[in-house]
């Protein structure tokens, strides 16, 4: 059964740096195509990062430059580097991955929070 | 960038009740569409893939069409575990979500 599990949310001052990781079981993070997704409060739904298999990443322009995506050091898991941190970062994150199509989202974990605030 | 609008962005019915959301494509997304259901607290859940396929698991009250750039997602006899927030999302070029539908049980 595949499950994913964020951690690593919390308060960060503005301008200041956090790291999510999703830890995932029933599949190989390595071979598959994962996405980090968040929601602002009041917002929708927003792609953040994605890393293919092939380990090619892209990024919203809202993050670029700013976020980095890479898998961890276990096979299982994906992590998110996130620095320069803004108020508008302030969201849920989400992890989740591509079985079938890429960019249809099979399996998502239920969420981390990062609050951006002094 | 492929923007999708998603209506209504609250419905309350009953249980039993037949009830449908409609999503509308700003461009061509071919059958690239895909709901999920959201509930607090839990992870999202795809439930329909490429416009009318139903996700493996998923109960068959669930069902998607499709009209040119229009889906709809509809459940045919709302459940009380049905209250949860429902999401369109295109996959055609990268991928865009609606705003969400709130789904109330009166």
């Amino acid at each position: 059964e595949v499950h994913l599990v964020e951690s690593g949310g919390g308060l960060v001052q503005p301008g200041g740096s956090l790291r999510l990781s999703c830890a995932t079981s029933g599949f190989t993070v390595s071979s598959s195509f994962m996405i980090w997704v968040r929601q602002a409060p009041g917002r929708g739904l927003e792609w953040v990062s994605v890393i293919y298999s092939d380990g090619s990443t892209y990024y919203a322009d809202s993050v670029k430059g700013r976020f980095t995506i890479s898998r961890g050091n276990s096979k299982n898991t994906l992590d998110l580097q996130m620095s320069s941190l803004r108020a508008e970062d302030t969201a849920i994150y989400y992890c989740a991955r591509s079985k079938t199509q890429l960019w249809l989202l099979n399996s998502w974990g239920q969420g981390t929070l990062v609050t951006v605030s002094s | 960038d492929i923007q999708m609008t998603q209506s209504p962005s609250t419905l309350s019915a009953s249980v039993g009740d037949r009830v449908t959301i409609t999503c509308r494509a700003s461009q061509s997304i071919s059958s690239w569409l895909a709901w999920y259901q959201k509930k607090p607290g839990k992870a999202p859940k795809l439930l329909i893939y490429k416009a009318s396929n139903l996700e493996i698991g998923v109960p068959s009250r669930f069902s998607g069409s499709a009209s040119g750039t229009e889906f709809r997602l509809t459940i045919s006899s709302l459940q009380p575990e049905d209250s949860a927030i429902y999401y369109c999302q295109q996959y055609s070029s990268y991928l865009t979500f609606g705003q969400g539908t709130k789904v109330e049980i009166k």
